[in-house]
């Protein structure tokens, strides 16, 4: 597609469920990112490939956030046993630039929006 | 870590008139500073973006201007129009890539 396109749009999810997002990038852009954005805040980063490498997992908030991006292309954030702290607008965000060692424009998806009740 | 934060939270101003936004960031490593608008709804988009070996960037009616002394940077929004009315946020980063330090945005509202 053109852009970074996420799924699901929207998950309402129970406490204690895990819930899996998913992110397809920019076709051939290097660099995935992971961030969050609460209402009226503005995005926190949680993780960030390279291609398929995981160079940086420090915003990560617990061990029951995780992320994979296999094959450097799809990325899956994974929340394991919810809760409503968690609750939150998750965004993926692409890059053509490398990872580790380069700036430039992020193009944002629209999101997942997670509701845990 | 990196902390970005934003003055004033809320600018209203009338169309036509200039608007800006002042960030200011505490890492003085970080080298790299861009803005991105949010529209209601949409995602953030970058609007322009400044590293810190130069100390001003324009873009048409939007420019950037850095103080890597005092540590803040400034968007100027010249000549409002309505569609300009959206949230403003700044970033910094000192890792060198796209690791990017958020503040909490400006909503600006242009008044028609």
């Amino acid at each position: 597609g053109a852009g970074v396109s996420q799924s699901p749009r929207y998950k309402v999810t129970k406490r204690g469920q895990d819930v899996a997002l998913r992110c397809d990038p920019i076709s051939g852009h290097v660099s995935l990112y992971w961030y969050r954005q609460a209402l009226g805040q503005g995005p926190e980063f949680l993780t960030y490939f390279n291609y398929e490498a995981q160079q940086d997992k420090s915003g990560l908030p617990n061990d029951r956030f995780s992320a994979e991006r296999p094959e450097g292309s799809i990325s899956t954030l994974t929340i394991q046993r919810t809760e409503q702290r968690d609750s939150a607008m998750y965004r993926c965000a692409s890059s053509s630039r490398d990872g580790t060692r380069d700036t430039g424009e992020l193009f944002f998806g629209e999101g997942s929006r997670l509701t845990v009740l | 870590g990196e902390n970005v934060e934003q003055h004033p939270s809320t600018l209203s101003v009338q169309e036509g008139d200039s608007a800006v936004i002042k960030c200011t960031y505490s890492d003085s490593a970080s080298n790299y500073f861009p803005w991105y608008k949010q529209e209601l709804g949409k995602r953030p988009q970058l609007i322009i973006d400044i590293r810190s070996n130069v100390g001003e960037k324009k873009d048409q009616r939007i420019a950037v201007t850095l103080n890597k002394t005092a540590k803040h940077f400034s968007l100027h929004i010249t000549e409002t129009q309505p569609e300009d009315s959206a949230v403003y946020f700044c970033a910094a980063t000192p890792y060198g890539n796209n690791r990017l330090a958020f503040g909490k945005g400006n909503q600006v509202v242009v008044i028609p």
